[in-house]
Parts: C-alpha cells; sequence; structure tokens
C-alpha cells in the first residue's frame, strides 16, 4: 500500500482565516484526492488532483474555496478559504495505488 | 446518481460472533468494490477489495459480490471488541472510472 503523510492532523481556526493542509505520499501516484468528511457522515469527494492539470471539482466545491495545487506525483495541498463554522471538518488525502484508494489521517479543523 | 446504500446500524453482535454487514449500489456498470473500516476520529483503513463475483476470504473477513443482484456484503468471522468500528462501503464505476462513491457507513459495536 501507499503511506500517506497529512499535516496539520488538526486545527483550530478563526473565520475568515484560510489554512492549507499538505499531503505526501511515499510513491509517485497520478491521482489524489480531497474529501471532506462531517461528523457522523461518510465521505464527499472534494476534487481530484492530477499532476500537471488543474484539479477537478465535485458539484458544489469551488476553486475559489477550495484551491489545489499539485506540482508533482508525490504532493498535493488543499487551501480551505475564507473559513466559516460551516467548513469545520475532517478533511482526508486519498491516493489510487494499484487500483486501490488509501487516506492519509486527515485533518480535523475547526473554525470558530 | 450513484449510489451506495448501507444500514447505518448500530449492528451489534456478541463476542464471537458473525457480522454480516451488507450494501447495494445503484450502478449496474460498477466493477471495483471496497470495503473499509474506520475507527472513531481515525480515517479510513481499506480492509477488503473484490472484483468478481462470489466470495474472497482473508484471514476473519469475507467479501461476498453478487453484480446481478448489485449487492456486496463484508462478512467478520468470529468478531472481537476491535472489530467495533464504522465500515465503509465504496463503490468504484467501469473501465476508465476513477471515482469512489462511498456509502454512509454502518457501525458495528462487538459486545464482549
Amino acid at each position: 500500500s501507499a503511506v500517506i503523510s497529512q499535516k496539520p492532523s488538526r486545527d483550530i481556526c478563526q473565520r475568515g482565516t484560510s489554512l492549507t493542509i499538505q499531503c505526501q505520499v511515499d510513491s509517485q501516484v497520478t491521482m489524489m484526492f480531497w474529501y471532506r468528511q462531517q461528523p457522523g457522515q461518510s465521505l464527499t469527494l472534494i476534487a481530484t488532483a492530477n499532476q500537471g492539470s488543474e484539479a477537478t471539482y465535485e458539484s458544489g466545491f469551488v476553486i475559489d474555496k477550495f484551491p489545489i495545487s499539485r506540482p508533482n506525483l508525490t504532493f498535493s495541498t488543499l487551501t480551505v478559504s475564507n473559513m466559516s463554522p460551516e467548513d469545520s471538518s475532517i478533511y482526508l488525502c486519498s491516493v489510487e495505488f494499484r487500483y486501490e484508494a488509501f487516506f492519509g489521517q486527515g485533518t480535523r479543523l475547526t473554525v470558530v | 446518481q450513484k449510489e451506495v446504500e448501507q444500514n447505518s446500524g448500530p449492528l451489534s453482535v456478541p463476542e464471537g460472533a458473525i457480522a454480516s454487514l451488507n450494501c447495494t449500489y445503484s450502478d449496474r456498470g460498477s466493477q471495483s468494490f471496497f470495503w473499509y473500516r474506520q475507527y472513531s476520529g481515525k480515517s479510513p483503513e481499506l480492509i477488503m477489495s473484490i472484483y468478481s463475483n462470489g466470495d474472497k476470504e482473508d484471514g476473519r473477513f469475507t467479501a461476498q459480490l453478487n453484480k446481478a443482484s448489485q449487492y456486496v456484503s463484508l462478512l467478520i468471522r468470529d468478531s472481537q471488541p476491535s472489530d467495533s468500528a464504522t465500515y465503509l462501503c465504496a463503490v468504484k464505476g467501469g473501465a476508465g472510472s476513477y471515482q469512489l462513491t462511498f456509502g454512509k457507513g454502518t457501525k458495528l459495536s462487538v459486545i464482549p
């Protein structure tokens, strides 16, 4: 399996500020995914990030709010911009490795 | 819209019993099926993948797939308290598809 390091593991942020979440993989992967998981809910895909191209966002998620970078085949960042309490959630990085998806440890974000 | 349905539970079984977790999906073209275990406060962990009709066994876990009925299940034999977690069913579409659709998860409690 792929080993994924995601940081920070948690943060408490003031509304109106931005937080950048980093995801590092120990293998080169074509696709990286960013999910959100709200308390007691399942995973919702935010966007898919391929190296060398613009991220593809799912319905309800926009680039201005969740800008993503994918500078190489082992790294990606997700920024949560202009945060509000409604953005409080767990954010998860995922990669597809040999047709299976693996997840980072997650970032628990609380916006106050 | 692709849907994956799971009984949210909680499902309670006594220690040593067989836990049976079920999942149905709406996209008949789906080709890949996964079970993830998620402990409270942790990220999802892949425990089984299945691609062909029939059974696939890995230790105490058996995944069962019936594409005609659009049904996939996970059996956990000799359930242990450490198996207490939420189990997420995830489905990927046909050739060229890379997105996973997750069910809402079934919470399993194994009672000592």
